[in-house]
């Protein structure tokens, strides 16, 4: 149980374009979903905290306009980088939690993002 | 990462154990958490313990927490080469956020 998915895994896309990353939690009702940003041998830096239905908080100095964070659903979230440029590119992990998962994180696969 | 440290590095020789050693700041973590990262992929929960835990233990791994000195380690007995990857350390914070080290990365040679 607690499987968490991303789509897509990899991803290329242009300078100025945007692209959207899927967090789905597959078997259990995800009332919290973060979304984390991992450099090259660093560790993961949070950036937000969405709950379903009400804004996402995001980690200082994260652009709120920049990386658009909808939790519409309590298996869905998606991360929408806005008008990326070739600094935006990185890995971008995803977890949800649930009270009924005991609030443990459940990590996706992560999703790797190249702006050319 | 600042307020959980972890050494960076660590080469074993396969079948030895691997010690993973970490320092944690927040005193009032309710939980640690020990994860996997392989090349390319997210992270795996391997363990945690609850604070007012000492040890754990769940097969080949072993979990130390020294509450007095914010101490956390894992043991992985008789390391596999499967065993390599990056182990962070993490330590919950408030509203459930995580705060995450630097990753260990651990090389087991033949």
């Amino acid at each position: 149980g607690a499987v968490v998915s991303q789509h897509p895994s990899r991803v290329i896309c242009k300078s100025g374009t945007s692209v959207k990353i899927e967090c789905r939690s597959l078997d259990f009702q995800a009332t919290t979903m973060f979304w984390y940003r991992q450099f090259p041998k660093q560790s993961l830096m949070l950036m937000a905290t969405s709950n379903e239905g009400s804004k996402a908080t995001y980690e200082q100095g994260v652009e709120k306009d920049k990386f658009l964070i909808n939790h519409a659903s309590l298996t869905l979230s998606t991360l929408t980088v806005t008008s990326a440029h070739p600094e935006d590119s990185s890995f971008y992990i995803c977890s949800a939690s649930s009270p009924r998962q005991d609030n443990q994180q459940y990590f996706g696969p992560g999703t790797r993002l190249t702006v050319t | 990462g600042e307020d959980v440290e972890q050494s960076l590095f660590l080469s074993v020789r396969e079948g030895d154990s691997s010690v993973i050693n970490c320092t944690y700041t927040d005193s009032s973590s309710t939980y640690l958490y020990w994860y996997k990262q392989e090349p390319g992929a997210g992270l795996q929960l391997l363990t945690y313990i609850f604070s007012n835990m000492d040890m754990k233990q769940d097969q080949r791994l072993t979990v130390l927490l020294n509450k007095k000195d914010k101490h956390l380690s894992l043991r992985i007995a008789d390391t596999q080469t499967g065993d390599s990857a990056i182990y962070f350390c993490a330590e919950s914070l408030d509203d459930y956020k995580l705060s995450f080290g630097a990753g260990t990365t651990v090389t087991v040679r033949a």
